[in-house]
């Protein structure tokens, strides 16, 4: 079946450490996006990118980073920068510029 | 950027009863608006969406309005259904220059349907 998948659907993270979030399309989707998403807050941008080995900071990047490397994947790594990374993530993507945007079902990451 | 504001916050309603979810939005060079409906522990999905050239889109028992002068849309759920409840999300979409394609989101609204 075509979608996006995120893994792990849970994840716990020791204070000091990084991890990495997996976000995998196989629907040929050019752009890919990972929001953060907490209680009351709606959806935040963290990082996009419109086009492979390029991505753009959103408006919370700080203590995140990401790579582009294959058209269906885009990784996301919170850093031991990111002092609150307690947060549901989900990964987003869309075919073309006037397209819709598709989601995965999240990842919910804790601190331990 | 474009700013999105969402009202109400949350919203009970009977089953049967029609819901209204308002959203404003600040970019006028915004021209697409979707609804993403989200259930617990999942990711959003898309419900409906109308793009500036057009004032209303139905499909069955939801439509979506929407005001370019007054830079506001909405969406209308009838005979709402237990089922009906979850997250409502609206989003704008400006088509400008490097964010062309980014959607910025409103914070949601919790709909409640009792039986």
């Amino acid at each position: 079946d075509g979608g996006i998948t995120q893994s792990p659907k849970y994840l716990f993270r020791k204070e000091g450490q990084n991890v990495t979030l997996s976000c995998e399309q196989n629907l040929n989707h050019d752009a890919m996006y990972w929001y953060r998403q907490d209680p009351g807050q709606g959806l935040r941008l963290i990082y996009y990118s419109q086009i492979v080995n390029d991505f753009q900071k959103g408006d919370i990047a700080e203590g995140y980073s990401v790579s582009r490397e294959k058209k269906e994947s885009f990784p996301l790594t919170v850093t031991s920068a990111q002092k609150n990374p307690t947060a549901f993530y989900l990964c987003a993507s869309r075919r073309g510029a006037n397209q819709p945007q598709h989601f995965g079902d999240g990842t919910r990451l804790s601190i331990l | 950027g474009e700013n999105v504001e969402q009202h109400p916050s949350t919203l009970s309603v009977q089953e049967g009863d029609s819901a209204v979810i308002k959203c404003t939005y600040s970019d006028s060079a915004s021209n697409y608006f979707p609804w993403y409906k989200q259930e617990l522990g999942k990711g959003p999905q898309l419900i409906i969406d109308i793009r500036s050239n057009v004032g209303e889109k139905k499909d069955q028992r939801i439509a979506v309005t929407l005001n370019k002068t007054a830079k506001h849309f909405s969406l209308h759920i009838t005979e709402t259904q237990p089922e009906d409840s979850a997250v409502y999300f609206c989003a704008a979409r400006p088509d400008r220059g490097s964010t062309l394609g980014r959607l910025y989101f409103g914070r949601g609204t919790q709909l409640t349907v009792w039986p």
